[in-house]
């Protein structure tokens, strides 16, 4: 157990829609990063937090957006999903920029 | 920007015996780490090793070991007496020392899929 929690496990859902995927981090770390893990593009960065504020972006799509709370645990929110959006997302976090990073279970979506 | 290669999308080993996994990364920095990173059926993503480029020994955890060879911008996995529960997708990832902005990221390869026979 990696101690960084992935909420839901799965998603699925439709073309078109929204989701939000949730990350608590482990205890006492303050970087939260996103990982897009799809078959076509292996595994990408897509945006870093450190104590609530954006430290660095990836190939991240306009139409994702993400925050970190006050509590630092994260959200990734996906929007007007597309069929290409099937990926497994993975939080991982760290205490600081520079520690290696511990990746939660990952989310899996699916849109139909 | 940087990049890494694993050229060995599948690999397969007995039981018991040693498997080599091979790592390539480009880059114009001369300060940075290098890891492995395991993800088994579940999906999970697990660190195995790290090394850090400053140090010239290379790093050992348990039953895996390291051969990075900066120069030739090499890092390679070994695995002795391999087990049936190394089974799994092997990543190789590169990430900047630097501070700031979006030096923290990992830069992950496309994975070697190990198989353990029994």
């Amino acid at each position: 157990d990696s101690g960084v929690t992935q909420t839901p496990k799965h998603l699925i859902t439709a073309t078109g829609q929204r989701v939000t995927l949730r990350c608590s981090p482990r205890s006492g770390d303050l970087s939260v990063y996103w990982y897009q893990q799809s078959l076509d593009q292996g595994l990408q960065f897509l945006i870093q937090y450190y104590n609530g504020e954006e430290r660095a972006k990836g190939n991240i799509l306009e139409r994702f957006s993400a925050q970190q709370f006050p509590d630092l645990h994260s959200e990734l929110n996906l929007s007007s999903l597309e069929l290409g959006d099937s990926a497994l997302y993975f939080c991982a976090s760290s205490v600081m920029g520079n520690q290696p990073q511990h990746f939660g279970d990952g989310t899996r979506l699916s849109i139909l | 920007a940087q990049t890494v290669t694993q050229s060995q999308p599948e690999m397969s080993v007995q039981e018991a015996e040693t498997v080599t996994l091979s790592c390539t990364y480009d880059t114009s920095e001369s300060d940075y780490y290098l890891f492995w990173y395991k993800q088994p059926p579940s999906r999970q993503m697990i660190l195995v090793i790290r090394q850090e480029a400053y140090k010239q020994q290379n790093a050992t955890e348990n039953r895996f070991s390291v051969n990075f060879q900066k120069a030739a911008k090499s890092f390679s996995l070994k695995i002795s007496d391999s087990q049936l529960g190394d089974a799994a997708m092997y990543f190789c990832a590169y990430r900047s020392s630097s501070r700031g902005g979006s030096n923290y990221k990992l830069t992950f390869g496309k994975g070697t899929l190990l198989t353990v026979n029994p």
